[in-house]
């Protein structure tokens, strides 16, 4: 199957900071892909929908100023947290559109402190 | 309901068939999906299901779709404790590109 890696699987920053995350598409191109925010017991929330070579489009209530991305190739994209507060501290995980399905990453969490 | 609705958990003994069952929104999505996700690891596609399909089935899982109740089920034949894990159920809904909607995810425990 598809495979999508994701780095770096953690990080720990200090509030302020930012970080950046890639999301790689290995054995397919991924014209779409997609970024959601996990946290703990809960389900996937979607934040952001990424095509190669134009902006992102975001969902209500995620401000894309903070949470930059970029898919500048069909198998790469970023998602960089700006100034990064606690609040922030989450497990990210992306996704490439394949022809039938989403295949996901192994996921990235994020500990803001 | 606009959401994709799942019970929270689910308790089996080892052997035992486990069936967790999802509700869906749309009943033109075109794609259900079932993922599954251990303690602190991303998702990893178990199976799918086109909307033309009733029955699917995959050597321990078997999926049914119920297009007009939007009902999907899941069942695992003979269930093992590696088995234990968070489904989530995921519809792609009729729209070119766009992502999946997902459940709250069904805690699956398996005890031996």
């Amino acid at each position: 199957g598809a495979v999508v890696s994701q780095h770096p699987s953690w990080v720990i920053c200090k509030s302020g900071t930012s970080v950046k995350i890639e999301c790689r598409s290995l054995d397919f191109q991924a014209t779409t892909m997609f970024w959601y925010r996990q946290f703990p017991k809960q389900s996937l929330m979607l934040m952001a929908t990424s095509n190669e070579g134009s902006k992102a489009t975001y969902e209500q209530g995620v401000e894309k100023d903070k949470f930059l991305i970029n898919h500048a190739s069909l198998t790469l994209s970023t998602l960089t947290v700006t100034s990064a507060h606690p609040e922030d501290s989450s497990f990210y995980i992306c996704s490439g559109l394949g022809a039938e399905t989403q295949y996901f990453g192994p996921g990235t969490r994020l500990l803001v402190l | 309901g606009e959401d994709v609705e799942q019970s929270l958990f689910l308790s089996v003994r080892e052997g035992d068939s486990s069936v967790i069952n999802c509700t869906y929104t749309d009943s033109s999505s075109t794609y259900l999906y079932w993922y599954k996700q251990e303690p602190g690891a991303g998702l990893q596609l178990l199976t799918y299901i086109f909307s033309n399909m009733d029955m699917k089935q995959d050597q321990r899982l078997t999926v049914l779709l119920n297009k007009k109740d939007k009902h999907l089920s899941l069942r695992i034949a003979d269930t093992q404790t590696g088995d234990s894990a968070i489904y989530f159920c995921a519809e792609r809904r009729n729209q070119a590109g766009t992502a999946l909607i997902f459940g709250k995810g069904t805690t699956l425990s398996v005890s031996s």
